[in-house]
């Protein structure tokens, strides 16, 4: 069964307007999330963390939402840009920030000019 | 869904020795899969990427001949670590495509390699 989940495999998002990204997860045991994005033919790249005793974190147009009772974690992109489409995954770990990562399947996001 | 297996999920091995790990999709056909290493800060680095059938492509500055990947079926693909050296200790991690549109691809579990 998928410990983490990223239910909407698309989305469509008119530019300079808000991005939600959407994850949520089963284990309780874990206490680190993080969003990588990644571009056709190139490898993830890290975007923002949160560990699990904070419910918030922002770096510049990113911010992470994480709702602990809900299993829930969301990704949010304001304003949009064109250069901000791309696939994005969900990742998890037990154990902070030096634990095993496990994904979603991702979403991919076309922001539109 | 669809689910990616890689096997094993932890190993320890002697420096100079080599080590397999597997890569599996359980429930579809992988035409493409991708392999990477995880490093410090959860970068994540593309070694390479296999399609079914035919050579690896390697993202440069990882050697071949160390790691030598085979995608000898639709559904497996392996990573080999040849003579083991302790910097090779890492998560490696697999991802597959069943080569649909939408850029979804479905991770393995990650197998921990921990050369001694």
């Amino acid at each position: 069964d998928q410990q983490v989940k990223q239910n909407s495999p698309s989305l469509s998002v008119q530019e300079g307007r808000i991005s939600i990204l959407n994850c949520d997860y089963t284990n309780s045991m874990f206490d680190y999330f993080l969003w990588y994005k990644k571009y056709p033919a190139e490898g993830p790249t890290f975007l923002i963390s949160i560990s699990s005793i904070k419910d918030k974190n922002e770096d510049g147009r990113f911010t992470v939402f994480l709702n602990k009772s809900a299993k829930h974690l969301s990704l949010h992109i304001v304003p949009s840009q064109p250069g901000d489409s791309a696939v994005y995954f969900c990742a998890a770990s037990v154990g902070g920030s030096q634990g095993n990562l496990i994904f979603g399947k991702g979403t991919k996001l076309s922001v539109k000019p | 869904g669809a689910v990616v297996s890689q096997h094993p999920s932890r190993v320890i091995c002697k420096s100079g020795t080599s080590v397999k790990i597997e890569c599996r999709s359980l429930d579809f056909q992988a035409t493409t899969m991708f392999w990477y290493r995880q490093f410090p800060k959860k970068s994540l680095m593309l070694m390479a990427t296999s399609n079914e059938g035919s050579k690896a492509t390697y993202e440069q500055g990882v050697e071949k001949d160390k790691f030598l990947i085979n995608h000898a079926s639709l559904t497996l693909s392996t990573l080999t670590v040849t003579s083991a050296h302790p910097e090779d200790s890492s998560f490696y991690i697999c991802s597959a495509s069943s080569g649909r549109f939408n850029g979804e691809l479905f991770f393995g579990e990650g197998s921990r390699l921990t050369v001694l």
